[in-house]
């Protein structure tokens, strides 16, 4: 089966835009989970998608948005970018309590 | 709320054994996890174990949970210099495993 996969895997913005990133779980995972990645915070939970309805959410700003379709993909957008926004944005996708990673997309944020 | 702690950096010889130490705040944690992340890359799932356990083992790595103590290690046997990494404890904070609190991580440095 193939991995998740998110795209763009790189992507530059200036302060004030919004930006959405994708996310593809793998085949036949139904729950997609996004994480925030920096130096600073290390890795944190942002919210969790199961069956196109938000079932989990960290403690993030309502900047920070997403949604799934019904083929479980996933996208989430962050609305007027900050700097602190930089970060590597990793998704995965849920099987049997397992969480499998995909490669991140690395947002910077100028 | 919860928390996940980790040292922040190990040092090994090729061939010694690494162990790697975390603890966590949840008692409530059904599933603990260790993933490992490479430079540029996301995270891998090494292993898990289930709260019910006290020891995992999965050919060179075997995880050990103490439940009083909120305590779990990772022990890599024979580690080699592919191992080097940074090592991630987290505990999940639902029963579905789908939202993780994850330790800083730890930078596992290999030389040979």
């Amino acid at each position: 089966k193939a991995g998740v996969t998110q795209t763009p895997r790189y992507l530059i913005k200036t302060r004030g835009q919004q930006v959405t990133l994708s996310c593809s779980p793998i085949s036949g995972h139904r729950s997609v989970s996004w994480y925030q990645q920096t130096p600073g915070q290390g890795l944190q939970f942002l919210f969790e998608y199961f069956s196109e309805t938000q079932r989990n959410k960290g403690n993030f700003p309502g900047r920070f948005s997403g949604r799934q379709f019904s083929n479980s993909r996933s996208e989430m957008n962050v609305s007027t970018l900050e700097l602190g926004d930089s970060a590597l944005y990793l998704c995965a996708s849920t099987f049997q309590e397992t969480q499998y990673f995909g490669p991140g997309t690395r947002l910077l944020v100028l | 709320g919860e928390d996940v702690e980790q040292s922040l950096f190990l040092s090994v010889r090729e061939g010694d054994s690494s162990v790697i130490n975390c603890t966590y705040t949840d008692s409530s944690s059904t599933y603990l996890y260790w993933y490992k992340q490479e430079p540029g890359a996301g995270l891998q799932l090494l292993t898990y174990i289930f709260s019910n356990m006290d020891m995992k083992q999965d050919q060179r790595l075997t995880v050990l949970l103490n439940k009083k103590d909120k305590h779990l290690s990772l022990r890599i046997a024979d580690t080699q210099t592919g191992d080097s990494a940074i090592y991630f404890c987290a505990e999940s904070v639902n029963q579905a495993g789908t939202a993780l609190i994850f330790g800083k991580g730890t930078t596992l440095s290999v030389s040979s």
